[in-house]
């Protein structure tokens, strides 16, 4: 299975901040990935799909980068409803895996 | 708008087996699309179990492999999901999905529009 790999864990930014957390694929996987947001009690929502193409009616602070093996996640400008639970996710190869999530707090 | 929404015991004993069912409203499951399911233990990450193509042909995730089955109800517009010899360790939110497409095409491991999950304790 590829292993995917997020950092932070958890990190604690103030409103108006820029917010980057990072993915590292175990292998390469082309632009072959997801990033979702969760917030407590819900279901993920697809944020960016094919490593950095926004998904329809999502805001445009949010934004990916990256092929490989290496992937970076961007908040340009942290806002109260971003606190969340943010998930990498590749879907080159079966089975499909997440990364094990970055909590976003405010400072 | 496609939704989908899961439903099942809440409740699974040891050793048996738990089934749950997506009912999916918007769209016609058995005209496109791969139809999954993906769960999440409490606290923790995510981890896909299985998907289903409209045509009836399943994936399964290799370390579940032995306990898993999914099926389609074109009828119903409903998949389900069999886990058996559950054990504690299978207690989570589960979710299903709907898989996205890129240039039309379906991709099996990416999802995007998902249930709102439901909750099952193994426990006796």
């Amino acid at each position: 299975d590829i292993q995917m790999t997020q950092s932070p864990s958890s990190l604690s930014a103030s409103v108006g901040d820029r917010v980057t957390i990072t993915c590292q694929a175990s292998q390469g996987i082309s632009n072959y990935l997801n990033w979702y947001q969760q917030k407590p009690g819900k279901a993920p929502k697809l944020l960016i799909y094919d490593a950095s193409n926004l998904e329809t009616g999502v805001p445009s602070r949010f934004s990916g980068s990256g092929s490989g093996t290496d992937f970076t996640f961007t908040i340009s400008s942290l806002q109260p409803e971003d606190i969340a639970r943010y998930y990498c996710q590749q879907y080159d190869n079966l089975p499909p895996t997440f990364g094990g999530g970055t909590t976003v707090e405010i400072k | 708008q496609v939704q989908l929404q899961e439903s099942g015991p809440g409740l699974v004993k040891p050793s048996e087996t738990l089934s749950l069912t997506c009912t999916v409203s918007g769209y016609s499951i058995g005209s496109g699309y791969y139809w999954g399911w993906i769960r999440q233990p409490p606290g923790k990450g995510l981890e896909w179990i299985g998907s289903i193509y409209h045509s009836g042909t399943t994936y399964y995730n290799p370390s579940l492999k032995s306990q898993v089955s999914i099926s389609l109800d074109t009828s119903k517009n409903q998949f389900s999901l069999k886990l058996s010899s559950v054990t504690a360790a299978d207690t989570a939110v589960y979710y299903c999905a709907k898989s996205q497409t890129l240039f039309g095409v379906a991709i099996i491991g990416a999802f995007d529009v998902w249930g709102q999950g439901t909750m099952v304790n193994v426990s006796s």
